[in-house]
């Protein structure tokens, strides 16, 4: 099985700063990487898929990086709305899917 | 723009069985494969399985194979979960959730989730 780890698990930031979230798979996935928001009590919101690719009407200051098994989401100008959860998933073994465990984005 | 409706909450005993729906409103399914994904409280995102409803081809996560079941309706457009042999453990938010692209491009549609309780 391939398992996505993220890093770090939370992080505190400022209104305005730019955040930076890496996801790193076990084994080489390619491409084949997802990167959601989630906030309390919603379901997740898909904001990047196949690692660089930005979903209709996410905010052009969510963009995604990477390839084979280091990805990185970058939040720039951080905006009040963006404090949420946030978790990368592979679909390199689709059907089967693998999440990573999840970065708390927090209001310093 | 398809959206997911799923069924309410449920409350169950340990050892019986639940089945949640998922209803896709103002569209079709089309070759769409849906998605369960479930969140225990406080935790993160679990793929549970999923099928494609036009050709009723189903997977499962190999965590889950023997206790779940995906089936599909499509003269209401719905997709339902049943889970048995319910364990306190299986608490949890269960969303329906769409493939974007045949399962490479993410879940783009979601259902607003489902709560199941198991407890004694």
């Amino acid at each position: 099985d391939i398992q996505m780890t993220q890093s770090p698990s939370s992080l505190s930031a400022s209104v305005g700063d730019t955040v930076t979230i890496t996801c790193r798979a076990s084994q080489n996935i390619n491409y084949y990487l997802n990167w959601y928001q989630q906030k309390p009590g919603k379901a997740p919101k898909l904001l990047i898929y196949t690692a660089s690719s930005v979903q209709n009407g996410v905010p052009p200051r969510f963009s995604g990086s990477g390839s084979g098994t280091d990805f990185t989401l970058t939040i720039s100008s951080l905006q009040p709305e963006d404090f949420a959860t946030y978790y990368c998933q592979q679909s390199f073994t689709t059907p089967a899917l693998t999440f990573g465990g999840g970065t708390t984005v927090e209001i310093k | 723009q398809v959206q997911l409706v799923q069924s309410g909450a449920e409350a169950k005993k340990p050892g019986s069985s639940v089945k949640v729906s998922c209803e896709a409103s103002g569209g079709t399914f089309s070759t769409h494969a849906i998605n369960w994904v479930r969140q225990a409280p406080g935790q993160g995102l679990q793929w549970v399985g999923r099928i494609i409803p036009v050709f009723r081809k189903v997977d499962y996560a190999e965590e889950f194979q023997g206790r779940v079941t995906i089936t599909r309706d499509e003269s209401t457009a719905s997709v339902f979960m049943e889970l048995s042999s319910l364990r306190p453990e299986d608490t949890a938010v269960y969303f329906c959730a769409r493939d974007k692209a045949q399962g490479v491009a993410g879940l783009d549609v979601w259902g607003q989730g489902a709560m199941v309780t198991v407890s004694s």
